[in-house]
Order: structure tokens, then sequence, then C-alpha cells
């Protein structure tokens, strides 16, 4: 199946910075990429849908200024938390959609711990 | 709205068999995925139905009735590695994924 990489794969940061997530389809290009967060024992959760080239579709109740995202590339999607705070500690998970087939590959996560 | 509703845990013994069931309503219906999620990492595709009936993938297989909102994910064979908790996600009319809360299944030996 097609790779989606993510980096850093882990990273512990002091409330009020910025934290920049890396995705990339590293086989395919991603026409769509979508960025997922997880609370420990929760389901994912959607925080928004990126297509190359365009501004991100964010989900009910997350702030598109605290999420930055970027899709600049077929390749690449990254997610910048901006103003970190301890809640915004979570599991982010990004995946990718290319335009042949409706299956979501997954990058591998990234965990967000904010001090 | 919409809703996945999948049980919250479920245990099983080695070398057995176990059916995760996943029932749904949402707007619309462009598959249905089951993925394995184990601790700590993203999940990883197990199957997808599109049209009613069994698709089998080895020791995995899944069952669609959409007439019906309903399907399944048979587990044969168990083995400790599956241990992990099973995500059902239903693609609605915006080809957005729907997830279900998922199935923590716990093997025992």
């Amino acid at each position: 199946g097609a790779v989606v990489s993510q980096h850093p794969s882990r990273v512990i940061c002091k409330s009020g910075t910025s934290v920049k997530i890396e995705c990339r389809s590293l086989d395919f290009q991603a026409t769509t990429m979508f960025w997922y967060r997880q609370f420990p024992k929760k389901s994912l959760m959607l925080m928004a849908t990126s297509n190359e080239g365009s501004k991100a579709t964010y989900e009910q109740g997350v702030e598109k200024d605290k999420f930055l995202i970027n899709h600049a590339s077929l390749t690449l999607s990254t997610l910048t938390v901006t103003s970190a705070h301890p809640e915004d500690s979570s599991f982010y998970i990004c995946s990718a959609r290319g335009d042949r087939d409706n299956e979501q590959f997954f990058g591998p996560g990234t965990r967000l711990t904010v001090l | 709205g919409q809703n996945i509703d999948q049980p919250t845990e479920m245990t099983a013994t080695e070398g057995a068999i176990v059916q995760i069931n996943c029932t749904y309503q949402t707007s619309g219906f462009n598959g249905l995925f089951w993925y394995q999620q184990h601790a700590g990492e993203a999940p990883t595709f197990l199957s997808y139905n599109v049209l009613d009936g069994l698709e089998e993938k080895g020791r995995f297989s899944s069952f669609l009735s959409r007439s019906k909102g309903y399907s399944y994910l048979l587990l044969k064979e168990l083995q400790m590695k599956d241990s992990a908790s099973y995500l059902c996600a239903v693609m609605d009319s915006n080809y957005q994924l729907i997830w279900g809360a998922g199935t923590k299944l716990i093997i025992k030996p």
C-alpha cells in the first residue's frame, strides 16, 4: 500500500510555543489530506480537510487560527499548532488520499505533549 | 445526525473466532472501512466494503448490509498480536470518514 510519513513522531514543547507537524505522501500524489486528533481511549476526530492549493476546510469547533494547515504540494501538508497549551496535548494523525479510490492512508502519528 | 455504533470492548481466546459488529446511520454512503489500531500507533487499513456481502482476506473477513446499515469484522484463528482496537468508519456523501469509537479486543491465552 501507499506510504505516508509524519515528522516529528514525538514532540514536547513549552506552553506558548508553536509546533509544526509535517505529513508527506511518499509514493503517490495526495490530492486530499486529512488531519485528525485522538485523545486517549477515544475515537479519531477529524480536524480539517485540505486539498492541494486551496484553503483547508475545518470541522466545527476547530479554531483555524490556532491550527494552521498548509497543503502546498501534492505530497506535503503541514499542521502548525500555534501558541500551544497543555490541553492541546494529543495524538495528531494525518491521512492522505489519492484521486484513484476512496482509501485513506494514515501517517504514523505525532504525539504532542505541551508542558 | 451521523452515528456509528460498535461495542466498547470484547474478550476472546487465542485460536478462537470473534465477530465485531458495527451499525451506522450516515448522510450518504460511499463505503465502510475497518481499521486496526494498536495502542499509541496510527490506524492500519484492514478492509473496505462498498457492496453487500462478505469480503475475505486471510484470517480477516468483513461483511456489509447496506439496507440494514450493518457491518461486521470477523477474525479467525486469533493470535495474541490481534489484541488491538478495531475501528469502523463510514465514508459519507462528502467523502469524509465518520469514525466509530472503536472496539478494544482483548485476547487471552
